[in-house]
């Protein structure tokens, strides 16, 4: 089955505690994405990647890290986690060429 | 800049009763609009898309959705609502920005509840 998979799905921590969510996809597509969702605002982008090795800035990066050294893999990188990253997270994968866009399940940060 | 309207942040109808969702766009090229919806604990789901062609597209679950160029609308509808659709509903529109090639800039959706 073509999916998007994120873990963990929920997860609370405590300011300043590094963690990693991690994402992966089993289509072979080009380019991944992360989105922050939060009450009010819809889904913003924080980063992207087209290919391996080839990552860039969305709309709110500030204070996350990516890494694509896997075509399948993109984890999504806090080191240092603040309470106004308590959110909503989506992983989104498609081909590079596609408009069409494919996302995992969310997973749910709590920072406190 | 280019940007996704939902003017209806939340929306309340009866089982049975027929439902349109707002969405209005502004980008300056030939517009790639979708609809998805993200029903409680849950992931975002495809609903429907228009690239190009015939202006009223079908989707899954019984929806459809018009796009009017000369008023930047796609807006979703649905004849009778039942109350599994009770969900939160998204309109994207997809397009260069920045850069970025195909990206998608989301709307900041529609909460529907449905009244028995």
């Amino acid at each position: 089955e073509a999916q998007v998979t994120q873990n963990p799905r929920y997860l609370i921590t405590v300011t300043g505690k590094k963690l990693t969510v991690t994402c992966s996809q089993n289509m072979n597509h080009e380019y991944m994405s992360w989105y922050r969702q939060d009450p009010g605002l819809g889904l913003r982008q924080i980063y992207y990647s087209m290919n391996v090795e080839v990552t860039d800035k969305g709309d709110v990066p500030e204070g996350y890290k990516v890494s694509r050294k896997e075509k399948r893999n993109f984890p999504l990188i806090l080191e240092s986690p603040s309470p106004n990253q308590t959110s909503l997270y989506f992983c989104a994968s498609r081909r590079v060429l596609s408009y069409e866009q494919y996302f995992g399940p969310g997973t749910r940060l709590t920072v406190t | 800049a280019q940007s996704v309207t939902q003017p209806d942040i939340h929306i309340t109808v009866s089982e049975g009763a027929s439902l349109e969702l707002r969405c209005n766009y502004s980008y300056g090229a030939t517009p790639y609009l979708f609809w998805y919806v993200q029903s409680p604990g849950q992931g975002l789901q495809l609903l429907l898309k228009y690239f190009s062609g015939d202006t009223l597209v079908q989707g899954i679950k019984g929806f459809e959705a018009e796009f009017k160029r000369s008023q930047s609308s796609f807006n979703l509808r649905k004849p009778s609502v039942h109350w599994s659709d009770a969900a939160e509903y998204f309109c994207a529109v997809a397009g260069n920005y920045g850069g970025a090639t195909n990206k998608l800039i989301f709307g900041t959706g529609t909460l529907l509840a449905v009244q028995p």
